[in-house]
């Protein structure tokens, strides 16, 4: 079974700071990556998908990297601010159909 | 731009009472899910569907009924409620599965149930 795990749990930074959120997955034959976006109370935002033949995606201050070799993908926010704070997930493929996800990071972007 | 919509978007039942939580699309997207999300366990899928008329269970389908009889509704039903089924519960849906071709999932505002 896939396991998707992220770490840190919860950061915690200044606002301005460049920050790296990490997501680990066991098995490498996926065919994409996605991370999401869920504020507190609401449902799931997509930001990126990362198709397994890409190694990375943009979408403003926001860079997703994949690494199908070893286990893993990072996503990168430039520039923190607060409308950051959120809780970030990163799910892949499970069995073709559904998503499996990473209990995800909580950041907290401080003024 | 509707979307995907969810209702109720807050229930209160009691243990033993059936209760119907419903999703609703308007894209026409053939595959539609259903996940709950628990402290500590993150999003789990519960029912799947990948057109009007087939449904298949996920990882936690226990105690969940699922219908896709159009394929922009997808009503989940607990038959007979009990207090572990409280929780938050996501619906979401995509134009494609999320395998070979990599389509992005559209998800829902969730429905917060608490069974008493």
């Amino acid at each position: 079974k896939q396991e998707v795990t992220q770490i840190p749990a919860a950061l915690s930074v200044p606002e301005g700071e460049n920050l790296v959120l990490n997501c680990s997955f066991t098995d490498s034959a996926i065919y994409n990556l996605q991370w999401f976006r869920q504020d507190p109370g609401k449902g799931l935002t997509s930001l990126l998908l990362i198709q397994s033949s890409q190694r990375e995606q943009t979408s403003g201050r926001l860079n997703a990297s994949l690494d199908k070799s070893s286990g893993r993908s990072t996503l990168y926010i430039a520039a923190s601010q607060p409308g950051d704070s959120a809780t970030y997930l990163c799910a892949v493929p499970s069995s073709g159909y559904a998503l499996n996800f990473g209990k995800g990071t909580s950041l907290l972007v401080t003024p | 731009d509707a979307g995907i919509t969810q209702s109720p978007r807050y229930k209160i039942t009691e243990t033993g009472r059936q209760v119907t939580l419903m999703c609703h699309q308007t894209w026409s997207h053939s595959y539609m899910f259903w996940y709950r999300q628990d402290l500590g366990h993150g999003l789990r899928l519960i029912y799947y569907s990948a057109a009007a008329d087939i449904t298949d269970k996920g990882e936690v389908p226990d105690g969940y009924v699922v219908s896709r009889s159009k394929t922009e509704n997808f009503p989940l039903t607990l038959e007979s409620a009990t207090r572990s089924q409280t929780s938050v519960y996501f619906c979401a849906s995509s134009a494609r599965t999320s395998g070979t071709q990599g389509e992005t999932q559209y998800f829902g505002p969730g429905t917060r149930l608490l069974v008493l």
